[in-house]
């Protein structure tokens, strides 16, 4: 049971450009979602994350926004660098009486063009 | 400062070995999670570790896998014996106990022959 879904494996941005990674949730009891960044060979890396009472969240290039009746988050990278080619996670935690559980989505692979 | 440190970086055994990874998590922070990480999947949570209690281990497959944190810091991770499905990527993250990040190692990449 996926409560986590990033139904893009992959997404292709000339530098520049825009990106746009989405994520989508089951859970309504979820109040804490994160992005994480990953190179190959490396772990996880924490880029951004935004509370449930929050609907944006902005760091630099990167700005998440949470639709919390679509149950529907995003990640927004502006201007996109090839730098950026990664694998980007998306989390979401819950808490539960044993403290907080996260959840990961499959991951979508960011390829920005030079 | 320090980030999550694990150890080894690669791991390739025959099936039905054993085998053992080591996390360091960073100082001073109380929680840690080993995960595994399937080839185009997401990390998936083995055990949380709330200083050396062992709060959630519900995803742990207890008859092959066992874990434990003596002291509240480092941690080890076994798997005895090893399965040809085990071959996957494990991730040791820390975290404070009431900060929502986790911060990840570099994960010990195992390969079962």
């Amino acid at each position: 049971d996926q409560q986590v879904k990033q139904n893009s494996p992959s997404l292709s941005v000339q530098e520049g450009r825009i990106s746009i990674l989405n994520c989508d949730y089951t859970n309504s009891m979820f109040d804490y979602f994160l992005w994480y960044k990953k190179y190959p060979a490396e772990g996880p890396t924490f880029l951004i994350s935004i509370s449930s009472i929050k609907d944006k969240n902005e760091d630099g290039r990167f700005t998440v926004f949470l639709n919390k009746s679509a149950k529907h988050l995003s990640l927004h990278i502006v201007p996109s660098q090839p730098g950026d080619s990664a694998v980007y996670f998306c989390a979401a935690s819950a808490k539960s009486y044993t403290g907080n559980q996260f959840y990961f989505g499959t991951g979508t692979s960011l390829t920005v063009i030079p | 400062e320090a980030g999550v440190v694990q150890s080894p970086r690669y791991k390739i055994i025959e099936k039905k070995q054993p085998v053992a990874f080591w996390c360091n998590p960073i100082s001073g922070h109380n929680t840690l999670y080993w995960y595994r990480q399937n080839l185009g999947q997401g990390p998936e949570l083995l055990i949380r570790y709330e200083n050396e209690e062992a709060v959630d281990d519900s995803q742990l497959p207890k008859d092959r896998f066992s874990a434990e944190r003596l002291k509240g810091v480092d941690s080890t991770l076994k798997i005895q014996p090893a399965e040809l499905g085990d071959s996957a990527v494990y991730l040791c993250a820390s975290s404070f106990v009431t900060q929502e990040t986790q911060y990840f190692g570099p994960g010990t990449r195992l390969l079962v022959l």
